[in-house]
């Protein structure tokens, strides 16, 4: 199955910025899925990302606030955009992971605004 | 808005002993059931996935049951470990999209 690098793998920063997540997969992936769990919560699609075209927001999240590019077959960015404390979450990335029907996930990013 | 309710949230139990969970969800146009083990800063890890024409599957001591009629799941771990500590995730695939409970945190005590 497919192995994904997800950086960073934690950070901190000051309400008002914005952190890019990056993720790297070691095979060429048609999609690419990003996912938010806030504390206490559900994990939570963001949006699917396909190479070549805008990605496709879920409910409740638009491109304005959490950007995604997907450049080629293997990478993916997400942004989170004017970070406030509501934002302090940790961020998944995944692809499908072959043809058993699973999942392969990033060892995601624990995020925290202050 | 489509619900997935685990329970129980956390179960603390002792090294040895044998335990359950419950995941249900929305029966209609669910494609798979999905179930991850996730221990923190780490990936999720893939337990089952379990397709409309399978009922049971197994994986050492860990098993798992599907109602594909009434949708809900059970995952059952047998002599439970301390190594077995982490949260149990259920997610129900729609279309290609998995939906995820809240989750249960397993603690096991040695």
């Amino acid at each position: 199955s497919a192995v994904i690098s997800q950086k960073p793998s934690r950070d901190i920063c000051q309400r008002g910025t914005s952190l890019t997540i990056q993720c790297q997969v070691d095979s060429q992936v048609t999609m690419m899925f990003w996912y938010r769990q806030q504390p206490g919560q559900s994990l939570t699609l963001i949006a699917t990302a396909n190479q070549g075209s805008e990605a496709t927001y879920e409910s409740g999240f638009v491109i304005d606030k959490f950007p995604i590019s997907r450049p080629n077959l293997t990478f993916s960015t997400l942004t989170v955009s004017n970070m406030s404390p509501e934002d302090s979450s940790i961020y998944l990335c995944s692809v499908e992971s072959g043809g058993a029907g699973g999942y392969t996930f990033g060892s995601g990013t624990r995020l925290t605004v202050v | 808005i489509l619900n997935v309710e685990q329970s129980p949230q956390s179960l603390h139990v002792q090294e040895g002993d044998s335990t359950n969970f419950t995941c249900s969800f929305p029966s209609s146009n669910f494609y798979a059931l999905h179930w991850y083990r996730w221990e923190t800063a780490k990936s999720p890890e893939a337990l089952f996935v379990m397709t409309l024409n399978g009922d049971e599957k197994k994986k050492g001591r860990i098993s798992a049951t599907l109602n594909t009629k009434e949708g809900y799941s059970y995952l059952y771990i047998k002599g439970s470990q301390p190594e077995d500590s982490a949260t149990y995730l259920c997610a129900p695939r729609y279309g290609n999209k998995l939906v995820f409970g809240a989750g249960t945190i397993l603690r096991v005590k040695s």
